[in-house]
């Protein structure tokens, strides 16, 4: 139980062009879901966090504009990368959370920004 | 700011060692201590998991040691295999966000 997907699991697209990555859990309703970037040989740095029919918290640094987050359903959040750039080009992870407790996370989505 | 520290950032060790991470926290506030396994392009998956009120637990070859009082905890792989090489990572948490050390990368050579 407690499966996360996403989708795509790699996007290579050009810059300036805006990317979409879905986040869903499977078997289970997430009452909250969380966003992260990793950068190659770094730790996952929390992006934001959302809950289901509610805006995203970002974390600081973080701009709500070019990282576009929506959480329209408990089982689906995407996370939309807006006139991407190069610099944009990381491994974007998700997790899902049950009632703020244990977090699942997704396989990750690897995006290339050429 | 790193609000966990994680040492060291990578270690080798052979088949049938032990491999130990250490964390160490400031924030008195977390309450929950979990390690995750990472595998190259893959996303982190929950290893073993502990609260502050108890200073150990064990799932099979995998154990944490929680010190409350020196705000540290470590893991202990035992019998270390090839199948363990991967990043480690230990986070904590107060309510619902989640920090993370820098991870420990493992190299267990057969």
């Amino acid at each position: 139980g407690a499966v996360v997907s996403q989708h795509p699991s790699r996007v290579i697209c050009k810059s300036g062009t805006s990317v979409k990555i879905e986040c869903r859990s499977l078997d289970f309703q997430a009452t909250t879901m969380f966003w992260y970037r990793q950068f190659p040989k770094q730790s996952l740095m929390l992006m934001a966090t959302s809950n289901e029919g509610s805006k995203a918290t970002y974390e600081q640094g973080v701009e709500k504009d070019k990282f576009l987050i929506n959480h329209a359903s408990l089982t689906l959040s995407t996370l939309t990368v807006t006139s991407a750039h190069p610099e944009d080009s990381s491994f974007y992870i998700c997790s899902a959370s049950i009632r703020a407790y244990e977090q699942y996370f997704g396989p990750g989505t690897r995006l290339t920004v050429t | 700011q790193q609000q966990v520290k994680q040492s060291p950032q990578s270690l080798i060790v052979q088949k049938g060692g032990i491999s130990i991470i250490n964390c160490a926290y400031e924030n008195t506030a977390f309450d929950y201590f979990p390690w995750y396994q990472q595998f190259p392009g893959k996303g982190p998956a929950l290893l073993i998991a502990i609260r502050p009120d108890v200073s150990e637990k064990k799932e099979g070859r995998f154990t944490i040691s929680f010190n409350k009082s020196a705000k540290q905890f470590s893991l202990h792989i035992m019998d270390s295999q090839p199948g363990d090489s991967a990043t480690y990572f230990c986070a904590g948490r107060p309510l619902y966000k989640l920090s993370f050390g820098a991870g420990t990368t493992v190299t267990v050579r057969a």
